[in-house]
């Protein structure tokens, strides 16, 4: 039974390049949250989507971040242009709608960011 | 707004001795709160959950914390700790209206010394 699926896991990238995340998530789940997490921050949550349609993307840093989710079973973070200071893991993690409020998110592996 | 305090960065603890992570939260109402554990390069796992009823739930490898609405805390407890317990935990609190987000506290790291 696979989990939620992130690629890559690591990224090493210059300043200034455009940065894609990739996440795929349970299957069956409907409902997908992109997180970062940083030694100075720790867990914020960027955006959350509600079969696939972005719910709050309030905790965007800003705008050269943005988050599509075009089907049921991917979904993408891109970064452009990449800073350094954007450098940090990134999760992904799903979990059915109507267990929302009190199931367990699953969360995938992370990807690495390093932006140089 | 809801908030949680996890008061210690990192907590050492011997092997096969009791070992405690403190939580508290603030939120409006009655909370659902969770646990998570994190190895390093992995993602978040969870661990157990409060959603009502007995307010000491039991989780995974052999985890448990105890609900104190009083106190407004959710610590995490494990009668006698592995080594491989040694690992960075979250405490994270949901309000009980709809749409309201999770939110986790800045995570304990627990080092179990053999």
């Amino acid at each position: 039974d696979a989990g939620v699926i992130q690629s890559p896991r690591h990224e090493v990238t210059e300043m200034g390049q455009e940065v894609t995340l990739r996440c795929k998530p349970i299957s069956g789940h409907n409902s997908l949250f992109w997180y970062r997490q940083t030694m100075m921050r720790g867990l914020e949550l960027l955006i959350y989507f509600n079969n696939n349609v972005p719910i709050d993307d309030s905790g965007m840093p800003e705008d050269r971040f943005s988050a599509k989710m075009p089907n049921a079973s991917f979904s993408t973070l891109k970064i452009q242009p990449s800073e350094p200071r954007d450098s940090a893991v990134y999760f992904c993690a799903s979990i059915t709608l109507g267990q929302q409020n009190t199931g367990e998110l699953f969360f995938g592996e992370g990807s690495r960011l390093t932006v140089l | 707004a809801q908030s949680v305090a996890q008061p210690e960065d990192q907590v050492n603890v011997a092997e096969g001795n009791p070992l405690t992570v403190k939580c508290t939260y603030s939120v409006s109402g009655n909370p659902y709160l969770f646990w998570y554990v994190q190895y390093p390069n992995r993602g978040l796992q969870f661990l157990l959950k409060y959603i009502t009823g007995d307010n000491l739930v039991k989780g995974s490898y052999g985890f448990e914390a105890e609900f104190n609405k009083s106190q407004t805390s959710f610590h995490l407890k494990k009668p006698s700790a592995l080594v491989s317990d040694s690992a960075l935990y979250f405490c994270a609190v949901r309000g009980r209206a709809a749409g309201n987000k999770l939110t986790f506290g800045g995570g304990t790291r627990v080092l179990v010394k053999p």
